[in-house]
């Protein structure tokens, strides 16, 4: 049981390129998440989901656009990255409203 | 939103030392979790208590929902203790919001 799979540990990018972060649950959970963490700080949720084919805006969602196109999928996308974008980005599901939320490892990115 | 406070933000200890992390919320919450951030920065879910009192091991945490606050009690610590503990409360909307953290060191 792998729980939540976040695609890539890492990656760097110019500003200005695009790139799609990929969170994969096994878990069969209806709520996934998305969250940036920067230094010091506890984590800010971006974009969330509450089922399939949903999506809604967090406490920081500009610059970002997901999708939940498959239940066990939730993608984040950034359309032209830029230095502020940096951060460490965490996916998260939960099976329902007052359930947990279970953690991925986590993707750093760094834009230059 | 929430604000959600936590004290201290910064704690050493030798090993073996028991200390005690508190977690304050603006609003009532429905449910609260702790997370421990390790040294290579993974979030490990250790308590999912949006009231009444938990344990698992060494570890234990009482909500007290009446009055906005959550403690986390650590006894003996290790230095595999070390680390940022979080705390995140959700109130409606399904958002989890997070504390700045408390940063924990502890000294063999």
């Amino acid at each position: 049981n792998a729980g939540v799979t976040q695609t890539p540990k890492f990656r760097v990018l110019k500003t200005g390129q695009s790139m799609t972060l990929l969170c994969a649950q096994d878990m069969n959970h209806e709520y996934m998440y998305w969250y940036r963490q920067d230094p010091g700080m506890g984590l800010r949720l971006i974009h969330y989901s509450v089922g399939e084919g949903t999506t809604a805006k967090g406490e920081v969602p500009d610059g970002y656009n997901v999708s939940r196109l498959k239940k066990q999928n939730f993608l984040l996308g950034l359309e032209s990255a830029a230095p502020s974008q940096t951060s460490v980005y965490f996916c998260a599901s939960r099976r329902g409203g007052n359930q947990p939320q279970h953690f991925g490892d986590g993707t750093r990115l760094s834009i230059l | 939103g929430i604000q959600v406070e936590q004290s201290p933000p910064d704690l050493i200890l030798q090993e073996g030392a028991n200390s005690t992390l508190r977690c304050n919320f603006s609003d009532s919450v429905n449910n609260l979790q702790w997370f421990h951030q390790n040294p290579w920065g993974q979030l490990i879910n250790l308590f999912y208590i949006p009231s009444g009192t938990k344990q698992n091991g060494r570890l234990s945490a009482t909500t007290v929902a009446t009055e906005r606050y959550s403690l986390l009690y650590i006894s003996s610590s290790q230095t595999t203790d070390s680390g940022v503990y979080f705390c995140a409360g959700e109130t409606s909307g399904s958002r989890l919001t997070f504390g700045e953290g408390t940063q924990l060191t502890v000294n063999p």
